[in-house]
């Protein structure tokens, strides 16, 4: 049973469009992240979550808000996805924020038309 | 912040020849991934390790945090190795660009 989940798995919208990225853990951990991965770099880490109510910012936040509903949930949201926001987008989970291992979900590639 | 340079940016082996990957880190090494990103996309954590040496099969990690280097070793390598290994560092997993292998037949 895959502990770290995302849906949708691929989704495509328009420029101006309103997105929600769902991530769900059942691995019982405190931390989640949101990343982005593009051509020619790495993943980049956008937001992140400590546990419910809780949201941080990470590198590339611009764009892009989070909320952390439940320990289990971190959704991503683009109010206005723009083209540059085209990417590939992972979601993990930690059961600590100090250099513990983190666990991947599958991806969400999105397109923004 | 953390840095991360990953090398060579792309291999081509012959089936059964080895692979050797490295990453290092421009500041002090306290957390260390190595991911194997499959051609679809999905990642695999093939590696959580912070210091010495890890084994899984074929792959073996030595993480010399002295030294702030990681490398993911390859023995005798299939064609379905082929895709791109990451390597990640810093509690908020600073990525390096990744390697990305070829296996021929």
């Amino acid at each position: 049973e895959a502990a770290v989940t995302q849906s949708p798995r691929n989704k495509v919208t328009v420029t101006g469009g309103n997105v929600t990225l769902s991530c769900r853990q059942t691995n019982s951990h405190n931390y989640m992240y949101w990343y982005r991965q593009d051509t020619g770099h790495g993943l980049r880490l956008i937001h992140y979550s400590y546990g419910a109510g809780n949201l941080q910012i990470g590198d590339v936040p611009d764009g892009y808000k989070a909320t952390r509903t439940t320990q289990e949930d971190f959704f991503l949201l683009l109010e206005l996805a723009s083209p540059s926001q085209t990417s590939l987008y992972f979601c993990a989970s930690s059961d600590a924020g100090n250099y513990a291992e983190q666990f991947f979900g599958p991806g969400t590639r999105l397109t923004v038309l | 912040g953390q840095q991360v340079q990953q090398s060579p940016a792309s291999l081509v082996l012959q089936e059964g020849e080895n692979a050797e990957l490295q990453c290092n880190f421009s500041t002090s090494l306290n957390s260390m991934q190595w991911f194997y990103q499959r051609p679809g996309g999905s990642l695999v954590s093939l590696f959580y390790n912070p210091s010495g040496t890890k084994h899984s099969g074929r792959l073996t990690s030595t993480t010399v945090i002295k030294e702030r280097r990681s490398s993911l070793h390859i023995s005798s390598s299939q064609t379905t190795d082929s895709g791109t290994y990451l390597c990640a560092s810093s509690w908020q997993l600073i990525f390096g660009s990744g390697t990305q292998l070829t296996v021929m037949p």
